[in-house]
């Protein structure tokens, strides 16, 4: 069975600060995909990336960059320079390959104070 | 592209009556559509997965015969709440799979629709 684990329930941070997110997964795969959504107030989510199991290199897209270690089943995300406009809820998800379902983490809040 | 909408995007509605959510993929074809369920500062839970043409597979603990659920072609399903109940009130996404990206496992989530149930 699949499972995803975001310990960190909520986090606030001072604008212009970075923050991290970790995400810890398990599962009996050696093939599978990681995804983190971003889900603001408004409640639609929004694709951030994903990473395949074999693809451990880090991924930076400006603000945002992710951490992926098999070693310790942790795809972590960082927020560099944290802004306002980042305050939402985060979810880590894994979906194993050739089993369409994807299973989300419990989430992360983020709240970015001006 | 891989535009997933759904309709209505709120409802609410007085207690025993049904009330049908539309997923449609706008812009490409799903053979395989899914439906989660999102309580307040809560995780995304999958209701059911809905497959063109066959009967949708519904996660254990979910009343297949509370959330009919319909995938008539192969850019629409619809989940229908059955005899709503206060305690059905909650956010309902839908995502869709992309025939065409093989990789990835990538669904494209809908807007969601969020249910209120009096």
């Amino acid at each position: 069975a699949q499972k995803v684990t975001q310990a960190q329930t909520e986090i606030s941070v001072v604008e212009k600060e970075d923050v991290t997110l970790d995400c810890v997964y398990e599962t009996r795969d050696t093939t599978y995909y990681l995804f983190w959504y971003k889900q603001p107030p408004s409640g639609e989510l929004v694709f951030l990336i994903r990473r395949n199991s074999f693809d451990e290199q880090n991924e930076i897209s400006g603000r945002y960059s992710w951490n992926f270690q098999k070693s310790t089943s942790s795809f972590n995300f960082t927020i560099t320079a944290s802004q306002v406009v980042d305050s939402a809820v985060y979810f880590c998800a894994l979906s194993e390959a050739g089993y369409q379902k994807v299973t989300f983490g419990t989430g992360t809040k983020l709240q970015v104070i001006p | 592209g891989a535009v997933v909408s759904q309709h209505p995007s709120w409802v609410i509605c007085k207690s025993g009556t049904s009330v049908k959510i539309e997923c449609r993929s706008l812009d490409f074809q799903a053979t395989t559509m899914f439906w989660y369920r999102q309580f307040p500062k809560q995780s995304l839970m999958l209701m059911a997965t809905s497959n063109e043409g066959s009967k949708a597979t519904y996660e254990q603990g979910v009343e297949k015969d509370k959330f009919l659920i319909n995938h008539a072609s192969l850019t629409l399903s619809t989940l229908t709440v059955t005899s709503a109940h206060p305690e059905d009130s909650s956010f309902y996404i839908c995502s869709a799979r992309d025939l065409t990206v093989i990789s990835y496992n990538e669904q494209f989530f809908g807007p969601g629709t969020r249910l209120t149930v009096l």
